[in-house]
């Protein structure tokens, strides 16, 4: 099946500072990938769409500046939070879409990757 | 406003018993909807679609129903398992995106 990964899986890092989150697709191409956030006993919570070639699409309220996300390849997104405060303390999910095979609709998760802001 | 709603509740079952899950929403007309599993510090784990014409979908011991006009959703793990143990999401389309649910936690004992 196909395979999504993240890194790192865990990061601690101080206020103020930035931290990049890599998404990789392993075994498939995805166009289009998806930037999750997750706090503990809530639902997964949408951040953005990341379009390989193209900017991203952000949800509503979620600031662009602060989590810049770049697309680069077809099997690589990443986000970057930056400046960032012990507020974003989160754990992250990517997901993507293997759009050549199977269904359309699936979204592949990655791991996650647990964020810690001292 | 949207919402989906699942069981904030655990719901604890015997092994070997048939655990039902319910995902409820408002505000929604999705063309699909999908339950995942997830267990603790993972990312979900994609098991079920099912399409809004059709009624119900099977999978091995899992089953999901699908009523448009109840705007609701039953997801059903039969013969529990203690490895069937996690946090089932239900996710609705929302044109290319998904809308999930909190997530209903379930525990199986042996």
């Amino acid at each position: 099946g196909a395979v999504v990964s993240q890194h790192p899986s865990r990061v601690i890092c101080k206020s103020g500072t930035s931290v990049k989150i890599e998404c990789r697709s392993l075994d498939f191409q995805a166009t289009t990938m998806f930037w999750y956030r997750q706090f503990p006993k809530q639902s997964l919570m949408l951040m953005a769409t990341s379009n390989e070639g193209s900017k991203a699409t952000y949800e509503q309220g979620v600031e662009k500046d602060k989590f810049l996300i770049n697309h680069a390849s077809l099997t690589l997104s990443t986000l970057t939070v930056t400046s960032a405060h012990p507020e974003d303390s989160s754990f992250y999910i990517c997901s993507a879409r293997d759009q050549t095979s199977g269904s359309p609709y699936e979204q592949y998760f990655g791991p996650g990757t647990r964020l810690t802001v001292t | 406003s949207q919402k989906i709603e699942q069981n904030s509740e655990a719901l604890n079952i015997q092994e070997g018993k048939t655990a039902t899950l319910t995902c409820n929403y408002t505000n929604y007309s999705p063309a699909y909807l999908q339950w995942y599993r997830q267990d603790p510090g993972r990312g979900p784990v994609f098991l079920l679609l099912i399409r809004e014409n059709e009624k119900e979908k099977r999978k091995e011991r899992l089953k999901v129903t699908f009523d448009t006009t109840l705007k609701q959703s039953l997801f059903h793990i039969t013969a529990s398992q203690p490895a069937d143990s996690a946090t089932y999401l239900c996710a609705l389309d929302r044109g290319n995106r998904l809308a999930f649910g909190k997530g209903n936690q379930v525990v199986v004992i042996p």
